[in-house]
């Protein structure tokens, strides 16, 4: 187990609703990272949090926003939810120390309808 | 043309076999990192690399920053090492996130 967890693990929604998925970070990493993957896709880089402030997006609408806490635990939230934001929600949790490497959660599959 | 390429992007093999999967990419990196992703979704790291050569128990990851590829093998392949293996790089323009491949999808037959 890599110590990352994400909440929940499966979720359905109904179109134009708004959700939050959450993730705690693994013991000593200050970033997270939060990635879309769609059906027999590669994961896609939505944005990053180090220390409580983004840093870094990828190209992904407003709608798509997130918070990290000082415990570097973080959120994604989604508003006005599309059907096409179907998918499985990634989080990584690395450290800004030199070293990248990354721990991933288990993920939230996410199903609107 | 995708940053990140991945080949092949389905594998068969028999069980024993020796299994080779490659990454090429196109942008400046800080780091390579091979993870693999069973059915369910969760991601697993298995090496990170910017240089060289690493091997852990079965599994050997190399990479050459010259020609800017990569390669992930496996020995003595098992039905348990079944899964996608995808090839992720960390770009060096700051914020370090991961690129991805789309994956190879490897099926190991008893």
């Amino acid at each position: 187990e890599t110590g990352v967890t994400q909440s929940p693990t499966h979720l359905i929604k109904t179109r134009g609703q708004q959700v939050t998925l959450r993730c705690s970070s693994q013991s000593g990493h200050n970033t997270v990272s939060w990635y879309q993957q769609a059906l027999g896709q590669g994961p896609q880089f939505i944005f990053q949090y180090y220390r409580e402030e983004e840093n870094g997006r990828g190209n992904f609408p407003p709608r798509f926003s997130g918070l990290q806490f000082p415990n570097y635990s973080s959120e994604l939230n989604v508003n006005a939810l599309e059907l096409d934001d179907s998918a499985l929600y990634l989080c990584a949790s690395s450290s800004k120390t030199g070293s990248t490497e990354a721990f991933f959660g288990q993920g939230t599959r996410l199903t609107v309808v | 043309k995708n940053e990140v390429e991945q080949s092949p992007q389905n594998l068969t093999a028999q069980e024993g076999e020796f299994i080779t999967i490659n990454c090429s990419y196109s942008v400046g990196i800080s780091a390579l990192h091979w993870l693999q992703q069973h059915p369910g979704g969760g991601i697993v790291s298995l090496f990170m690399l910017s240089s060289g050569k690493k091997k852990h128990g079965r599994l050997i990851a190399t990479i050459n920053i010259q020609e800017k590829h990569s390669s992930l093998h496996i020995t003595a392949s098992h039905p348990r090492d079944s899964a996608v293996y995808i090839c992720a790089v960390a770009s060096n323009f700051g914020n370090e996130k991961l690129t991805f491949g789309t994956g190879t999808r490897l099926t190991i037959i008893p």
